[in-house]
């Protein structure tokens, strides 16, 4: 069965630092992988998506890249800012018919 | 602006009542969704939609109902047999259909709060 992961589940940063989120999943048969935002009390917003036959998407001072060998995946935010806390969520399409299975979230807290 | 509207945004239902939440798009998108989110949990599917008047359970249908006769709309009525009803649902939307659905990103409402009274 296909588990998503994110580690750590809360973060705090000062503005400006660079930082990584992490997402694991533990089978690598997954189709593609997406990067959500979520702001308290609100819906998702998507981030970036990165297809089975890619490994890395870029958006602005976002990057995320996947490794399907290793089952990770990973989101570089650069420069953070105030405006970049929010709740970062994962999800991985898996199985037949691709449904997305969804890590937790990392809580992130950029502070000024 | 295109987008995914859902309302109301908060919600509350008595005891033995069936509720619906709306959820309506203007993205042309051919599959919709509906997910549950509680705390310390990741989101559920319930229902999917991938074409109008067609849809699929999804992980935890039981106690939840949709419909869809038109492509922009896919209500979810939550039934009197949904006995943990209080959490925060969201509707989400796709282009793509069949297998190619999974190859385009999810865009998402603003939700609805769901409360027993």
């Amino acid at each position: 069965k296909q588990e998503v992961t994110q580690i750590p589940a809360a973060l705090s940063v000062p503005e400006g630092e660079n930082l990584v989120l992490n997402c694991s999943f533990t089978d690598s048969a997954i189709y593609n992988l997406q990067w959500f935002r979520q702001d308290p009390g609100k819906g998702l917003t998507s981030l970036l998506l990165i297809q089975s036959s890619q490994r890395e998407q870029t958006s602005g001072r976002l990057n995320a890249s996947l490794d399907k060998s290793s089952g990770r995946s990973t989101l570089y935010i650069a420069a953070s800012q105030p405006g970049d806390s929010a709740t970062y969520l994962c999800a991985g399409n898996a199985g037949n018919n691709r449904k997305l299975i969804w890590g937790l979230g990392t809580s992130l807290a950029v502070n000024p | 602006d295109g987008g995914i509207t859902q309302s109301p945004k908060y919600l509350f239902r008595k005891e033995g009542q069936n509720v619906t939440l709306s959820c309506e798009q203007n993205l042309n998108h051919d599959a919709m969704y509906w997910y549950r989110q509680d705390p310390g949990q990741g989101l559920r599917l319930i229902y999917y939609s991938q074409i109008v008047n067609d849809f699929q359970k999804g992980d935890i249908a039981e106690g939840y109902s949709v419909s869809r006769e038109k492509k922009e709309s896919f209500p979810l009525t939550v039934t009197s047999a949904q006995k943990n009803p209080t959490a925060f649902y969201l509707c989400a939307s796709s282009m793509g259909t069949g297998g190619s659905y999974s190859n385009q990103p999810q865009h998402f409402g603003d939700g609805t709060r769901l409360s027993i009274l």
